[in-house]
């Protein structure tokens, strides 16, 4: 079963809006991860926040984190058509031992409408 | 261009068949990992190398098999091929094996089109 659960499942904006994205997850975690990707090509990375810390910011995107509700959301400020992509979240937990894997929510699809 | 590449961009096979996909990480990254990509499963993690030996198994059939080499390269194998396994294969790579407390980023490659007809 997926960990991560984003929200909304599809959004659809006009350019310059901002966009929100949530995403809730159910164990304890190391540090949470944004991804992008374009259709069909690969994942880029965006944003990495620790689990001590409760907002970060990188260019035009801001991340909050709170562990107590084991949730994050992705800001997108001032959008443009480029932004048009789907987005996931991704936990680091600790898997067995001192093993670790990224559990990939099931993402959001961003649409921005020039 | 996250300098992770993967071979081959596409395949389309047949099924019952044997596939080998090949991924080189990053200059410098010591872990690899594999990740199956479909429509009715979403991104799953299948396993992990770290400087050549298995460090964590995900959702990953007993009908592949991964392996890296010295050269930090990595290997997925896929055989006995179902039409199930059609997806998009992506490798990722990090710095360490995520060792410290605290994790660190992945990159990942362009991915792996798998068609199994």
């Amino acid at each position: 079963s997926q960990q991560g659960e984003e929200d909304p499942q599809a959004l659809s904006i006009q350019e310059g809006e901002n966009a929100t994205m949530n995403c809730s997850y159910k164990t304890s975690i190391n540090n949470l991860q944004w991804y992008r990707q374009n259709s069909g090509r690969g994942l880029v990375h965006l944003i990495l926040i620790r689990s001590n810390e409760r907002e970060k910011h990188s260019g035009r995107l801001r991340v909050t984190l709170d562990t107590s509700k084991k949730s994050s959301s992705l800001l997108i400020t001032a959008s443009r058509a480029a932004d048009t992509a789907s987005y996931f979240c991704a936990t680091d937990i600790i898997s067995s031992g001192s093993a670790r894997q990224l559990t990939f929510g099931s993402g959001t699809q961003l649409t921005v409408l020039p | 261009d996250s300098g992770v590449t993967q071979t081959p961009k596409h395949l389309i096979t047949a099924t019952g068949q044997r596939v080998t996909l090949r991924c080189s990480p990053r200059s410098g990254d010591l872990s690899v990992y594999w990740y199956q990509q479909s429509l009715d499963q979403g991104l799953q993690f299948l396993i992990h190398y770290y400087n050549g030996e298995e460090r964590a198994k995900g959702n990953i059939l007993e009908r592949f098999s991964a392996q890296q080499f010295p050269d930090l390269h990595s290997e997925l194998n896929l055989s006995s091929l179902e039409l199930g396994d059609s997806a998009l294969y992506f490798c990722a790579s990090s710095a360490t094996g995520g060792s410290g407390p605290l994790g660190d980023t992945q990159y990942f490659g362009p991915g792996t089109r798998l068609t199994v007809l």
